[in-house]
């Protein structure tokens, strides 16, 4: 079943205080992607990786954010400290290959109160 | 700066008629077009592609058109049916080796029985 999975699915927590997003990329993917959905911008893309290594990650608050790939089966998205203008759906993504089409999971639904 | 725009936040068709989604693009090194589906609380999913070799790409009921010179893109999908009622987003590549998706904001169709 080959899928892009994602946790937690629904993360509240307060402000300033750490989140952490898990990935699990489809098996033998090697391009993985987070973007983050809200009602003002649709889809932005946050970071992407290839093989491992972060080739963008230019539409992330560097400040807060982090983005990471420690193995070839896991990628993380951190916020900390977390603020309420965070609150949104994250979603990983991931790809075989050049121009080939990318598959979301279902997203990590955070409100941060 | 939004480099793929849908202009048309909602569009509503009735069912067995014709539902066309458009898409423009500023950015020239775009080759590659994707249209992806998405309902509530799931995450998007893949729907057709079309490479800039080609001003058409046909899968059953749907139909996406390319006019590279007018950066242009559309999604025909007909006849449509309720269950097509979704938001559709269209992203672009470009085959510079970057596999970054650029997505727009998103046209939320609804077919009315």
């Amino acid at each position: 079943d080959a899928r892009v999975t994602q946790t937690p699915r629904d993360k509240v927590t307060e402000m300033g205080q750490e989140v952490t997003m898990r990935c699990q990329p489809i098996l033998g993917h090697n391009t993985v992607f987070w973007y983050r959905q809200t009602m003002m911008q649709g889809l932005e893309l946050l970071a992407y990786f290839r093989n491992r290594a972060p080739l963008d990650d230019s539409g992330m608050p560097k400040d807060r954010f982090s983005a990471e790939m420690p193995d070839a089966t896991l990628a993380t998205l951190k916020i900390q400290p977390s603020e309420p203008r965070d609150s949104a759906v994250y979603f990983c993504a991931s790809s075989g290959g050049l121009n080939t089409e990318a598959f979301f999971g279902q997203g990590t639904r955070l409100t941060v109160v | 700066d939004q480099q793929v725009k849908q202009n048309s936040p909602s569009l509503s068709v009735q069912e067995g008629r014709i539902s066309i989604l458009n898409c423009d693009y500023t950015n020239s090194m775009f080759d590659y077009f994707l249209w992806y589906k998405k309902y509530p609380a799931e995450g998007p999913t893949f729907l057709i592609s079309i490479s800039s070799i080609k001003d058409k790409n046909e899968d059953g009921r749907f139909t996406v058109f390319l006019n590279k010179s007018a950066k242009h893109l559309s999604l025909h999908i007909v006849p449509s049916q309720p269950g097509d009622s979704a938001v559709y987003f269209c992203a672009a590549s470009a085959r510079t080796g970057s596999e970054k998706l650029v997505f727009g904001k998103g046209t939320k169709l609804t077919v009315n029985p």
